[in-house]
């Protein structure tokens, strides 16, 4: 198993363009969500999902929208990316509570 | 609001002695916890978990220590290694909330030789 793949690894966006950061598993995890993590913090969650079709709000969802039309899949959009969104973005997924985590994107919004 | 944090945000440990991590966590509702390794460029890796109807949980090296009466959670690694070196986080998930971990800021372990 591949486990968590996400792709890029590194970004540059300039301040207003949008992007979609991609996270996939082939585990058949039903939970997935996405994380942030900023210099000097602990990882803050953006949204989760629970399974293909449902989606929720973590703690810093603004800026961010997320879809689950596949198990597999759990992509992550801006849609106007903002300097305040450079940070390094974690996908992981579980089939209970552990969480298993991707190598991550490193994002730089100018 | 309620947290999770660490203690120390860095930990110097010379090579071969045991490690101690420690964690406060402020939410008396959490019923799990775990601990993640995080090398420099990487995701973070899991180490150990425990319920919160546990107090020890021993893995290769590592034990986790849980103590309910203080809200204290520890990581303990023996004989610590080089490869050893790196970011630990503790987390918490609340009993009323489905996979969403908190996360602590976490602390920075060097392994000196």
């Amino acid at each position: 198993n591949a486990g968590v793949t996400q792709t890029p690894k590194f970004q540059v966006l300039k301040t207003g363009q949008s992007m979609t950061l991609q996270c996939a598993q082939d585990m058949n995890h039903e939970y997935m969500s996405w994380y942030r993590q900023d210099p000097g913090m602990g990882l803050r969650l953006i949204h989760y999902s629970v399974g293909a079709g449902i989606t929720d709000q973590g703690e810093v969802p603004n800026g961010y929208n997320v879809s689950r039309s596949t198990t597999e899949d759990f992509p992550l959009r801006l849609l106007s990316a903002a300097p305040s969104q450079t940070s390094v973005y974690f996908c992981a997924s579980s089939f209970g509570e552990t969480q298993y985590f991707g190598p991550g994107t490193r994002l730089l919004v100018l | 609001g309620e947290s999770v944090g660490l203690h120390l945000p860095t930990l110097s440990v010379q090579e071969g002695d045991n490690s101690i991590i420690n964690c406060a966590y402020s939410n008396s509702a959490s019923d799990y916890f775990i601990w993640y390794k995080q090398e420099s460029g990487k995701g973070p890796q899991f180490i150990i978990d425990i319920r919160s109807n546990m107090d020890k949980r021993q893995g290769q090296r590592v034990t986790v220590l849980l103590n309910k009466t203080v809200k204290h959670l520890s990581l303990q690694i023996a004989a610590t290694q080089p490869g050893d070196s790196a970011v630990y986080f503790c987390a918490e998930k609340p009993a009323d909330s489905w996979g969403k971990l908190q996360f602590g800021a976490g602390t920075q372990v060097v392994v000196t030789p």
